[in-house]
């Protein structure tokens, strides 16, 4: 079936550093990555979607500037949280589907606490 | 915006079954799917509805109305295995998946 993989599974940073998450669809070409976000006991909140090769759309309210996405190969893209703050804390999960599919994939989750 | 309710946990005995109802409010509708996500780890597909009706797959069913807004997820004869969250989520207009918060399911002995 297909997989998809996210790294870190946990990191754990300075507040004011930023941290790179990768996601990677394992045995499948991923045209369209989708980045979520998930607080305690909340539901997975799309933040971005990210197409092969073009610039990610950020859902309303999320900042661009602040999560930083690139789609820069068919099973790679990659979700930078810049200048983090404690309150970026969250668990963060990618999904990916195929071209032509309905069904998306999802990764395992990264949990980032920022101290 | 989008709307998606669910309950937030049901408790059940092994070999029962559990049914977790899902209302939804949505600019347009693409289908409904159902996932399972066990604690940290991936959602995992479990069904997915786009035209009324029951969709039966081994132990686990769901069922969609549109006119409604409603959809349930059916677990039989659970196992222990079976405590998880089960995710109900929308595909909207733009196809866009919008999450429910999750249902935690407990499975006693």
């Amino acid at each position: 079936g297909a997989v998809v993989s996210q790294h870190p599974s946990r990191v754990i940073c300075k507040s004011g550093t930023s941290v790179k998450i990768e996601c990677r669809s394992l045995d499948f070409q991923a045209t369209t990555m989708f980045w979520y976000r998930q607080f305690p006991k909340k539901s997975l909140m799309l933040m971005a979607t990210s197409n092969e090769g073009s610039k990610a759309t950020y859902e309303q309210g999320v900042e661009k500037d602040k999560f930083l996405i690139n789609h820069a190969s068919l099973t790679l893209s990659t979700l930078t949280v810049t200048s983090a703050h404690p309150e970026d804390s969250s668990f963060f999960v990618c999904s990916a589907s195929e071209a032509g599919t309905d069904t998306q994939y999802f990764g395992p989750g990264t949990r980032l606490t920022v101290l | 915006g989008q709307n998606i309710d669910q309950p937030t946990e049901m408790t059940a005995t092994e070999g029962a079954i559990v049914q977790i109802n899902c209302t939804y409010q949505t600019s347009g509708f693409n289908g409904l799917f159902w996932y399972q996500q066990h604690a940290g780890e991936a959602p995992t597909f479990l069904s997915y509805n786009v035209l009324d009706g029951l969709e039966e797959k081994g132990r686990f069913s769901s069922f969609l109305s549109r006119s409604k807004g409603y959809s349930y997820l059916l677990l039989k004869e659970l196992q222990m295995k079976d405590s998880a969250s089960y995710l109900c989520a929308v595909r909207d207009g733009d196809y866009k998946l919008s999450f429910g918060a999750g249902t935690t399911v407990t499975v006693r002995a």
